[in-house]
Protein backbone atom coordinates (compact mmCIF):
# COMPACT_ATOMS: atom_id res chain seq x y z
CA UNK A 1 0.00 0.00 0.00
CA UNK A 2 1.39 3.49 -0.96
CA UNK A 3 2.38 5.78 2.22
CA UNK A 4 3.87 8.51 2.69
CA UNK A 5 7.59 8.79 4.54
CA UNK A 6 9.24 11.00 6.29
CA UNK A 7 13.10 11.24 7.51
CA UNK A 8 14.32 11.73 10.11
CA UNK A 9 11.90 10.62 12.57
CA UNK A 10 13.17 11.95 15.64
CA UNK A 11 15.36 15.67 15.14
CA UNK A 12 17.71 17.16 18.02
CA UNK A 13 18.44 21.19 17.20
CA UNK A 14 20.07 23.98 18.94
CA UNK A 15 18.03 26.87 18.89
CA UNK A 16 19.15 29.07 15.60
CA UNK A 17 20.24 26.39 14.01
CA UNK A 18 18.85 25.19 10.44
CA UNK A 19 16.59 22.07 9.90
CA UNK A 20 15.43 20.41 6.99
CA UNK A 21 12.63 18.08 7.56
CA UNK A 22 11.91 15.91 4.37
CA UNK A 23 9.41 13.40 3.10
CA UNK A 24 8.36 11.91 -0.01
CA UNK A 25 5.03 12.08 -0.84
CA UNK A 26 2.24 9.09 -2.35
CA UNK A 27 3.79 9.03 -5.75
CA UNK A 28 0.70 10.09 -8.14
CA UNK A 29 -0.58 12.84 -5.36
CA UNK A 30 -0.66 16.44 -6.65
CA UNK A 31 -1.09 18.29 -3.40
CA UNK A 32 1.41 18.13 -0.57
CA UNK A 33 1.32 19.53 2.98
CA UNK A 34 2.84 20.38 6.34
CA UNK A 35 1.73 20.34 9.45
CA UNK A 36 2.35 20.50 12.75
CA UNK A 37 1.43 19.06 16.12
CA UNK A 38 2.42 20.40 19.73
CA UNK A 39 2.65 18.08 22.05
CA UNK A 40 -1.14 17.90 23.86
CA UNK A 41 -2.72 19.83 21.12
CA UNK A 42 -4.45 20.12 18.01
CA UNK A 43 -2.89 19.10 14.54
CA UNK A 44 -1.75 22.79 13.14
CA UNK A 45 -1.92 23.36 9.33
CA UNK A 46 1.07 24.98 7.71
CA UNK A 47 1.33 25.13 4.47
CA UNK A 48 -0.06 23.51 0.97
CA UNK A 49 1.95 23.27 -1.94
CA UNK A 50 0.84 22.43 -5.87
CA UNK A 51 2.54 22.44 -9.08
CA UNK A 52 5.63 23.87 -7.55
CA UNK A 53 4.03 26.37 -5.99
CA UNK A 54 2.59 27.19 -2.05
CA UNK A 55 -1.10 27.28 -2.55
CA UNK A 56 -1.98 28.10 1.01
CA UNK A 57 -0.06 29.22 4.09
CA UNK A 58 -1.19 30.04 7.86
CA UNK A 59 -0.15 32.66 10.09
CA UNK A 60 2.27 30.10 11.70
CA UNK A 61 3.71 29.91 8.06
CA UNK A 62 6.45 32.88 8.70
CA UNK A 63 9.79 34.31 7.01
CA UNK A 64 11.51 31.43 8.57
CA UNK A 65 9.95 28.38 7.15
CA UNK A 66 9.99 27.55 3.63
CA UNK A 67 9.05 24.70 1.41
CA UNK A 68 10.73 23.24 -1.70
CA UNK A 69 10.31 20.23 -4.05
CA UNK A 70 13.87 19.92 -5.29
CA UNK A 71 13.16 16.82 -7.34
CA UNK A 72 10.28 15.04 -8.31
CA UNK A 73 10.11 12.83 -5.52
CA UNK A 74 10.73 14.62 -2.05
CA UNK A 75 9.19 17.07 -0.13
CA UNK A 76 10.67 19.49 2.14
CA UNK A 77 10.05 21.94 5.08
CA UNK A 78 13.35 24.24 6.22
CA UNK A 79 12.90 26.35 9.25
CA UNK A 80 15.71 28.64 9.34
CA UNK A 81 16.95 29.85 12.84
CA UNK A 82 14.75 27.40 14.98
CA UNK A 83 13.28 28.46 18.48
CA UNK A 84 11.98 26.61 21.40
CA UNK A 85 8.43 27.25 20.61
CA UNK A 86 9.54 25.22 17.17
CA UNK A 87 9.44 22.12 18.83
CA UNK A 88 6.75 19.81 18.03
CA UNK A 89 5.80 17.19 15.98
CA UNK A 90 5.69 17.78 12.21
CA UNK A 91 3.29 15.82 9.80
CA UNK A 92 4.07 16.03 6.18
CA UNK A 93 0.53 14.82 4.10
CA UNK A 94 -0.20 14.47 0.59
CA UNK A 95 -3.54 14.46 -1.76
CA UNK A 96 -4.72 13.10 -5.20
CA UNK A 97 -6.93 14.85 -7.65
CA UNK A 98 -9.90 17.22 -6.45
CA UNK A 99 -10.89 16.37 -2.57
CA UNK A 100 -9.74 13.69 -2.03
CA UNK A 101 -8.46 12.33 1.76
CA UNK A 102 -5.22 13.13 2.86
CA UNK A 103 -2.97 11.00 3.97
CA UNK A 104 -0.17 11.34 6.64
CA UNK A 105 3.22 10.37 6.94
CA UNK A 106 4.45 8.92 10.70
CA UNK A 107 5.64 12.53 11.54
CA UNK A 108 9.59 13.79 12.61
CA UNK A 109 9.16 14.92 16.03
CA UNK A 110 11.57 18.45 16.59
CA UNK A 111 13.14 19.01 19.65
CA UNK A 112 14.54 22.69 20.33
CA UNK A 113 17.51 23.01 22.91
CA UNK B 1 -16.24 30.15 17.19
CA UNK B 2 -13.92 27.95 16.31
CA UNK B 3 -13.65 26.62 12.70
CA UNK B 4 -14.06 22.93 13.70
CA UNK B 5 -15.24 22.04 17.41
CA UNK B 6 -15.33 18.93 19.13
CA UNK B 7 -15.57 18.04 22.45
CA UNK B 8 -12.35 16.91 23.57
CA UNK B 9 -13.64 13.76 25.95
CA UNK B 10 -12.46 11.59 26.97
CA UNK B 11 -15.35 9.07 26.36
CA UNK B 12 -15.05 6.04 28.78
CA UNK B 13 -17.36 3.52 27.66
CA UNK B 14 -17.02 -0.53 28.37
CA UNK B 15 -16.32 -3.26 25.63
CA UNK B 16 -19.16 -3.71 23.43
CA UNK B 17 -20.49 -0.30 23.65
CA UNK B 18 -22.15 2.12 21.14
CA UNK B 19 -20.41 5.71 21.24
CA UNK B 20 -21.02 8.69 19.33
CA UNK B 21 -19.19 11.80 18.31
CA UNK B 22 -20.30 15.07 17.38
CA UNK B 23 -18.71 17.23 15.33
CA UNK B 24 -19.72 20.80 14.07
CA UNK B 25 -18.09 23.48 11.53
CA UNK B 26 -18.55 26.70 11.23
CA UNK B 27 -17.71 27.24 7.41
CA UNK B 28 -20.87 26.51 5.69
CA UNK B 29 -19.24 26.77 2.19
CA UNK B 30 -17.26 23.20 3.43
CA UNK B 31 -17.39 21.05 0.67
CA UNK B 32 -15.47 17.52 2.25
CA UNK B 33 -15.41 15.91 6.03
CA UNK B 34 -13.29 13.11 7.02
CA UNK B 35 -12.75 11.46 10.44
CA UNK B 36 -9.17 10.57 11.00
CA UNK B 37 -7.86 7.97 14.23
CA UNK B 38 -4.94 9.52 16.33
CA UNK B 39 -2.61 6.87 18.48
CA UNK B 40 -0.43 8.60 21.27
CA UNK B 41 2.07 10.32 19.47
CA UNK B 42 1.46 8.77 16.24
CA UNK B 43 0.24 10.36 12.42
CA UNK B 44 -3.29 10.97 11.83
CA UNK B 45 -4.78 8.26 10.22
CA UNK B 46 -8.08 8.31 7.97
CA UNK B 47 -10.98 5.95 9.36
CA UNK B 48 -13.52 7.47 6.58
CA UNK B 49 -14.49 10.14 4.44
CA UNK B 50 -17.96 11.56 5.13
CA UNK B 51 -20.54 11.83 2.40
CA UNK B 52 -23.86 13.12 2.30
CA UNK B 53 -25.96 10.52 2.35
CA UNK B 54 -24.15 9.35 5.28
CA UNK B 55 -22.14 6.12 4.77
CA UNK B 56 -20.81 2.94 7.00
CA UNK B 57 -18.23 0.87 7.46
CA UNK B 58 -18.06 -2.24 9.21
CA UNK B 59 -18.57 -1.02 13.06
CA UNK B 60 -18.34 2.96 12.03
CA UNK B 61 -20.98 5.14 10.49
CA UNK B 62 -20.72 8.55 9.50
CA UNK B 63 -23.10 11.16 9.22
CA UNK B 64 -22.99 14.68 8.00
CA UNK B 65 -25.76 17.37 8.46
CA UNK B 66 -25.32 20.54 6.06
CA UNK B 67 -27.87 22.65 7.86
CA UNK B 68 -26.66 22.43 11.55
CA UNK B 69 -23.31 22.03 9.93
CA UNK B 70 -22.52 19.21 11.98
CA UNK B 71 -20.91 15.90 11.66
CA UNK B 72 -21.37 12.66 13.70
CA UNK B 73 -19.13 9.17 14.06
CA UNK B 74 -21.47 6.12 15.57
CA UNK B 75 -18.89 3.07 16.91
CA UNK B 76 -21.26 0.14 17.36
CA UNK B 77 -19.83 -2.47 19.43
CA UNK B 78 -16.69 -0.89 20.76
CA UNK B 79 -13.13 -3.00 21.13
CA UNK B 80 -10.42 -2.17 23.25
CA UNK B 81 -8.36 -1.62 20.34
CA UNK B 82 -10.58 1.21 19.47
CA UNK B 83 -9.08 3.43 22.54
CA UNK B 84 -7.48 6.86 20.86
CA UNK B 85 -8.14 10.13 19.42
CA UNK B 86 -11.24 10.87 16.79
CA UNK B 87 -10.11 13.53 14.91
CA UNK B 88 -12.69 15.56 12.66
CA UNK B 89 -11.51 16.91 9.40
CA UNK B 90 -13.31 20.08 7.23
CA UNK B 91 -11.62 20.63 4.00
CA UNK B 92 -13.48 24.03 2.89
CA UNK B 93 -14.34 25.01 -0.28
CA UNK B 94 -11.94 27.38 -2.23
CA UNK B 95 -9.24 26.36 -0.10
CA UNK B 96 -6.01 24.18 -0.18
CA UNK B 97 -5.96 23.02 3.51
CA UNK B 98 -7.81 20.43 5.89
CA UNK B 99 -8.54 21.99 9.49
CA UNK B 100 -8.20 19.94 12.23
CA UNK B 101 -10.92 19.98 15.24
CA UNK B 102 -8.96 18.97 18.56
CA UNK B 103 -10.03 15.21 18.69
CA UNK B 104 -12.05 13.33 21.13
CA UNK B 105 -10.63 10.53 23.07
CA UNK B 106 -12.20 7.18 23.93
CA UNK B 107 -11.03 4.89 25.97
CA UNK B 108 -12.55 1.42 25.56
CA UNK B 109 -12.42 -0.45 29.11
CA UNK B 110 -12.30 -4.36 29.42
Amino acid sequence: EPEVTQTPSHQVTQMGQEVILRCVPISNHLYFYWYRQILGQKVEFLVSFYNNEISEKSEIFDDQFSVERPDGSNFTLKIRSTKLEDSAMYFCASSGQGRTEAFFGQGTRLTVV
Amino acid sequence: RKEVEQDPGPFNVPEGATVAFNCTYSNSASQSFFWYRQDCRKEPKLLMSVYSSGNEDGRFTAQLNRASQYISLLIRDSKLSDSATYLCVVNPSGTYKYIFGTGTRLKVLA
